[in-house]
């Protein structure tokens, strides 16, 4: 069974451009998280999905960030425009039903923004 | 916002040597996960613990989530130098899938 695809593995953009990530979950896995990680440190929700809708997005620059997942499979997440700060790790999960399911990550894609 | 402190940040030991990784909060957690990454790798799940004092054991390491279910603890005996990586602590709460990660424990083990 494959697991989380993630692409692409890396990208470096110049401040100001947009950047899109692209992932594609474990098959029917209903929840998808997008997560930010930078060196050493935890991940840091950006946004959840239950299929196709958005159930918290709380933590989510809305300003530069935007996230969609049609028809509740895969996912991209967008930054227009990027900022030197947004250089980080991103990480997509996905996990099935039930409670306390385990979350299945990608490899995660590291932007840099010089 | 639930917040996950993991302590210590960093931790160097000798193979063969015993620690233990903490994980605390002030909120309670219907569960917590404990998960280890490596250098370009997503985090993988090493457990999963539900209930309050319950103690888990994986090979050499031994799970443990606090009583009132806002902390845990991780120790590995006899490390060895492929126990290297980022042990991160995640809680989940209520009903929703919210999964909510420590801020990690940097784990280097020299031979």
């Amino acid at each position: 069974e494959a697991g989380v695809v993630q692409s692409p593995r890396y990208k470096i953009i110049e401040k100001k451009q947009p950047v899109a990530f692209w992932c594609n979950p474990i098959s029917g896995h209903n929840t998808l998280y997008w997560y930010l990680q930078n060196l050493g440190q935890g991940p840091e929700l950006l946004i959840r999905y239950e299929n196709e809708e958005a159930v918290d997005d709380s933590q989510l620059p809305k300003d530069r960030f935007s996230a969609e997942r049609l028809k509740g499979v895969d996912s991209t997440l967008k930054i227009q425009p990027a900022e030197l700060g947004d250089s980080a790790v991103y990480l997509c999960a996905s996990s099935g039903t039930g409670l306390n399911t385990e979350a299945f990550f990608g490899q995660g894609t590291r932007l840099t923004v010089v | 916002t639930q917040l996950l402190e993991q302590s210590p940040q960093f931790l160097s030991i000798q193979e063969g040597e015993n620690l233990t990784v903490y994980c605390n909060s002030s909120s309670v957690f219907s569960s917590l996960q404990w998960y280890r990454q490596e250098p370009g790798e997503g985090p993988v799940l090493l457990v999963t613990v539900v209930t309050g004092g319950e103690v888990k054991k994986l090979k050499r390491l031994t799970f443990q989530f606090g009583d009132a279910r806002k902390d845990s603890s991780l120790h590995i005996t006899a490390a060895q130098t492929g126990d290297t990586g980022l042990y991160l602590c995640a809680g989940s709460s209520g009903s929703a899938r919210q999964l909510t990660f420590g801020s990690g424990t940097q784990l280097t083990v020299l031979p």
